[in-house]
C-alpha cells in the first residue's frame, strides 16, 4: 500500500541549532515528492519538488534531498519565523493525487 | 505573483443548510483540486477538474458537487450540511499535475 511517513511528529529547535525532518515513502513508481509549509489556519505553501533520487534542492536555510526510499529537509541555522509544520507529499506516476504524510511540526524557540 | 483566491473566507451555517465555496485560480492554471483539512490532520483531497473537465475523485461525500466553469473558477457545493464538515476546505491550481498552489482556505463551521 502506498503511503507516506514523516517524522519526528514534532521538533523544538533553538534559534540557530540545527536539524533534518524525515519523509519516508512507498510508491509504485515516484513521479514527484513535494514539501510544503503550512502556518496555521493557512494554506500549504509550496517549497520544493524532487523528481529523482540524488537531487537537491535549496531555498535560504532550508534544502530538501531525495533518495529512493526517502526525503530529507535540513533546515540550517532556523530562526522563529521557521516555525511551522512542513508537509510531504509524494505523486505517483500511474494516479496524479498527492499521497500526503502527516507532518512535522517545527517549534524554533528564540 | 497572483495566488489561488478563495471566497468567502469564512462561512458559518446551521445544519442542513447548503453552502458554496468559490476558488479562482491562478492565471494559466488548467488544473484546480479541493481539499478538505481538520484540525491537526493532512489535507484530504476531494475532487480535482483539469481543463473543466473532472479528472479524479477523492474522499468527497455524495452531498458534495463541484465544477469548474469556462473562466476557470470552480465552485464547491455542499448540502445537507453536518458538524463533521467543519473544516479548513482549501483549493489549489497547478499547470497539469505539476507543483500545487494553494489559495488561503475557506474555514466553514456548522453549528
Amino acid at each position: 500500500e502506498d503511503q507516506v511517513t514523516q517524522s519526528p511528529e514534532a521538533l523544538r529547535l533553538q534559534e540557530g541549532e540545527s536539524s533534518s525532518l524525515n519523509c519516508s515513502y512507498t510508491v509504485s513508481g515516484l513521479r514527484g515528492l513535494f514539501w510544503y509549509r503550512q502556518d496555521p489556519g493557512k494554506g500549504p505553501e509550496f517549497l520544493f519538488t524532487l523528481y529523482s533520487a540524488g537531487e537537491e534542492k535549496e531555498k535560504e536555510r532550508l534544502k530538501a534531498t531525495l533518495t529512493k526510499k526517502e526525503s530529507f529537509l535540513h533546515i540550517t541555522a532556523p530562526k522563529p519565523e521557521d516555525s511551522a509544520t512542513y508537509l510531504c507529499a509524494v505523486q505517483e506516476k500511474s494516479n496524479y493525487q498527492l499521497i500526503w504524510g502527516a507532518g512535522t511540526k517545527l517549534i524554533i524557540k528564540p | 505573483a497572483a495566488g489561488v483566491i478563495q471566497s468567502p473566507r469564512h462561512l458559518i451555517k446551521e445544519k442542513r443548510e447548503t453552502a458554496t465555496l468559490k476558488c479562482y485560480p491562478i492565471p494559466r492554471h488548467d488544473t484546480v483540486y479541493w481539499y478538505q483539512q481538520g484540525p491537526g490532520q493532512d489535507p484530504q483531497f476531494l475532487i480535482s477538474f483539469y481543463e473543466k473537465m473532472q479528472s479524479d475523485k477523492g474522499s468527497i461525500p455524495d452531498r458534495f458537487s463541484a465544477q469548474q466553469f469556462s473562466d476557470y473558477h470552480s465552485e464547491l457545493n455542499m448540502s445537507s450540511l453536518e458538524l463533521g464538515d467543519s473544516a479548513l476546505y482549501f483549493c489549489a491550481s497547478s499547470q497539469l499535475y505539476n507543483e500545487q498552489f494553494f489559495g488561503p482556505g475557506t474555514r466553514l463551521t456548522v453549528l
